[in-house]
Formats: C-alpha cells, structure tokens, sequence
C-alpha cells in the first residue's frame, strides 16, 4: 500500500483563522480524497481532488471554506477557513488504490484540529 | 440516499470468542465491500476486501457477503485485547455511483465498536 503523510499531525487555533494540512504520498495516484471526522463520528467526506482538474466537492462542503489544490499526482492540500470551535475535528486524507481493487481507499494519519 | 448501516456498539466478547460485526447497505448495485480497524486516535487501516457473494478468510478475519439480503458480515475468531477498536464498513457503488462526480467514492457506515475482555 502507498506510504501517505500528513502535517501537521495536529493544531489548536484561534476561531477567524485558516489552517492548510497536506497530504504528501510515496506514489504517482489520480484520485486522492479529503475526509472530516467529528469526534465520536464517521467519516464524511468533504471532496474529491483529481490532479489537473477542480475539486469535487460533496453536499454542504463549498471550496470557499474548503479550499484544495492538486498540484501534482503525488501532493494535496486542504485549507480549513475562517475557522470556528465546530470545525474541530480530525482530517484524513486517503489514496486510491490499485490493489486489491482500484476502489480501494488507504488513509494518511490524520490532522487533529482543535478551534478555540 | 446511498445508506450503510452497522450497529454501533460497543460489542462486548470475551477474549478467546468470535466477535461477529455485522453491515447492512442499502443499494443493490453496490459492488464492493471493505471493512477498515480504526485505533482510537488513529486512522482506519484495511483489514478485509469482499466483492463476491460467500465467505472470504484471511487469517483470524472472515468477511461474508450475500448481496441477495444486502448484507456484509466481519467475523473475528479468537478474539484478542488488542482486536479492540472501532470497525467501519465500506461500500463502493460502482463508477460514478456516488453522491458526488468522484466515481471511485466509498460510503462508510458509523462504525462498530468492539471491546474484548481479557
């Protein structure tokens, strides 16, 4: 499976302010995705990040609050804006796979944000 | 809407027993079947992989599949301590089948979780 790295691992940050977390992978994928998970919660995901096109973005997640960039087929970023106390929670994001289906999703470690 | 139900648990075993999780789903054109471990504080980890109906073993794991019910199935036999985390089933709805344009899309359910008893 791919090697998938985020930063930071974890922040705490003031309401009114922004936080980009990367998502950096050992290998050349499509399709990378972006996910919250609220404490207690499941995943939910907030988009899709193809390189060379536009995020997807799922219902109640818009790109002015959640800005992401695909700069190339190994790198992601996702910007959480104008932060408030209910965008605390955890960010993972996750690679598509060819192994053992091309559906298969590996996830990084997770970005824990906390918003004070 | 595309649902993925599990019972949220906790399920409680004794070390030694089968833990059986259980998942249903509700689109009859879903796919493909994952189950994922999540460590609190961590991230989920792949742990099972089923696309076909009937059972598939992979050590201690068992995932059984039958579509005709919508039902997907994780069982854990000798369970250890260290089984103990939160287990997410996963679905995939085919090419394009998601909520969104991302064709490669798995909706996950709430998760399960699991405590063994030394």
């Amino acid at each position: 499976s791919a090697v998938i790295s985020q930063k930071p691992s974890r922040d705490i940050c003031q309401r009114g302010t922004s936080l980009t977390i990367q998502c950096q992978v050992d290998s050349q994928v499509t399709m990378m995705f972006w996910y919250r998970q609220q404490p207690g919660q499941s995943l939910t995901l907030i988009a899709t990040a193809n390189q060379g096109s536009e995020a997807t973005y799922e219902s109640g997640f818009v790109i002015d609050k959640f800005p992401i960039s695909r700069p190339n087929l190994t790198f992601s970023t996702l910007t959480v804006s104008n932060m408030s106390p209910e965008d605390s929670s955890i960010y993972l994001c996750s690679v598509e796979a060819s192994y053992p289906t091309q559906e298969t999703q590996y996830f990084g470690p997770g970005t824990r944000l906390l918003v004070l | 809407q595309k649902e993925v139900e599990q019972n949220s648990g906790p399920l409680s075993v004794p070390e030694g027993a089968i833990a059986s999780l259980n998942c249903t789903y509700s689109d009859r054109g879903s796919q493909s079947f994952f189950w994922y471990r999540q460590y609190s504080g961590k991230s989920p980890e792949l742990i099972m992989f089923i696309y076909s109906n009937g059972d598939k073993e992979d050590g201690r794991f068992t995932a059984q599949l039958n579509k005709a019910s919508q039902y997907v199935s994780l069982l854990i036999r000798d369970s250890q301590p260290s089984d103990s985390a939160t287990y997410l089933c996963a679905v995939f709805l085919g090419a394009g089948g998601g909520s969104g344009a991302g064709s490669y899309q798995l909706t996950f359910g709430k998760g399960t979780k699991l405590s063994v008893i030394p």
